[in-house]
C-alpha cells in the first residue's frame, strides 16, 4: 500500500519561499508514475500545481509557473515542493498526490500539510 | 485550460435516496486515441485527503461501494449514488486529465435532509 506523507514549516513569510517534502513508502519513486502537488485554500476548492516524474521531467499549471519547483529525491524516495514570492492567497493545505499510470487519476494522497503566509 | 463546471453546488438527500450530481467541462475529455473519457470523480470529507471514486468516467475505483456510479461522455457527465448512507456525506469534485493542466470542479457539498 502506498503511503504519502507532507513535511514542512506551517507557517511561511509573506514574500519569502514554501517548501513541502512528500516522503513515499510502500512504492518506489522511482516507478512508472507522477508525482503532483495539489492544494486547496481554506474554503476553496481544489488547485493542481505541477508534476514530476523520477526522471526530473517536470509539469506546471501555467498560473504558478513562474514561482514553482518541484523536485525528486530518488535516494530518499521523496520529492519536494518549492514556491517562491508567497501571499496571504497562497494559504492553502498542501497535498502531494500520485498519479496512476493507466488512468491518470490521482489514487493515493497524503493527508495534507496546511501552510499559513503570516507575518 | 479546461473549466469544469458541477451541478449543484450543494445537495440534501433523505438516507436511502438516490443522489446525483452532475460536471460539464468547457471541452471534451474524450481522448480520442483510445476512446476513454479523462474524467475522476473524488469525495473529500473534512481533515481528509481526497478519495478517487471513479477514473475514465465510469470505472470504480478499487474498495468503492457499488452504489457509486459514473456515467457520461465528451462534456456532461454524472455521479450517482444509488442508496445514501450516512457516511456519504462529503464534497464531490469532478477532475480532467484530458490535458494539462488538470483542472477541478468547484466541489458539490452533499448532506443528508
Amino acid at each position: 500500500q502506498v503511503q504519502l506523507q507532507e513535511s514542512g514549516p506551517g507557517l511561511v513569510k509573506p514574500s519569502g519561499t514554501l517548501s513541502l517534502t512528500c516522503a513515499v513508502s510502500g512504492g518506489s519513486i522511482s516507478g512508472n508514475n507522477w508525482w503532483s502537488w495539489v492544494r486547496q485554500p481554506p474554503g476553496k476548492g481544489l488547485e493542481w500545481i505541477g508534476e514530476i516524474y523520477h526522471g526530473g521531467n517536470t509539469n506546471y499549471n501555467p498560473s504558478l509557473k513562474s514561482r514553482v519547483t518541484i523536485s525528486v529525491d530518488k535516494s530518499k524516495n521523496q520529492f519536494s515542493l518549492r514556491l517562491s514570492s508567497v501571499t496571504a492567497a497562497d494559504t492553502a493545505v498542501y497535498y502531494c498526490a500520485r498519479t496512476d499510470r493507466y488512468s491518470s487519476s490521482f489514487d493515493y494522497w497524503g493527508q495534507g500539510s496546511l501552510v499559513t503566509v503570516s507575518s | 485550460d479546461i473549466v469544469m463546471t458541477q451541478s449543484p453546488d450543494s445537495l440534501a438527500v433523505s438516507l436511502g435516496e438516490r443522489a446525483t450530481i452532475n460536471c460539464k467541462s468547457s471541452q471534451s475529455v474524450l481522448y480520442n486515441s483510445n476512446n476513454k473519457n479523462y474524467l475522476a470523480w473524488y469525495q473529500h470529507k473534512p481533515g481528509q485527503p481526497p478519495k478517487l471514486l471513479i477514473y475514465w468516467a465510469s470505472s470504480r475505483e478499487s474498495g468503492v461501494p457499488d452504489r457509486f456510479s459514473g456515467s457520461g461522455s465528451g462534456t456532461d457527465f454524472t455521479l450517482t449514488i444509488s442508496s445514501l448512507q450516512a457516511e456519504d456525506v462529503a464534497v464531490y469534485y469532478c477532475q480532467q486529465y484530458c490535458s494539462t493542466p488538470p483542472t477541478f470542479g468547484q466541489g458539490t457539498k452533499l448532506e443528508i435532509k
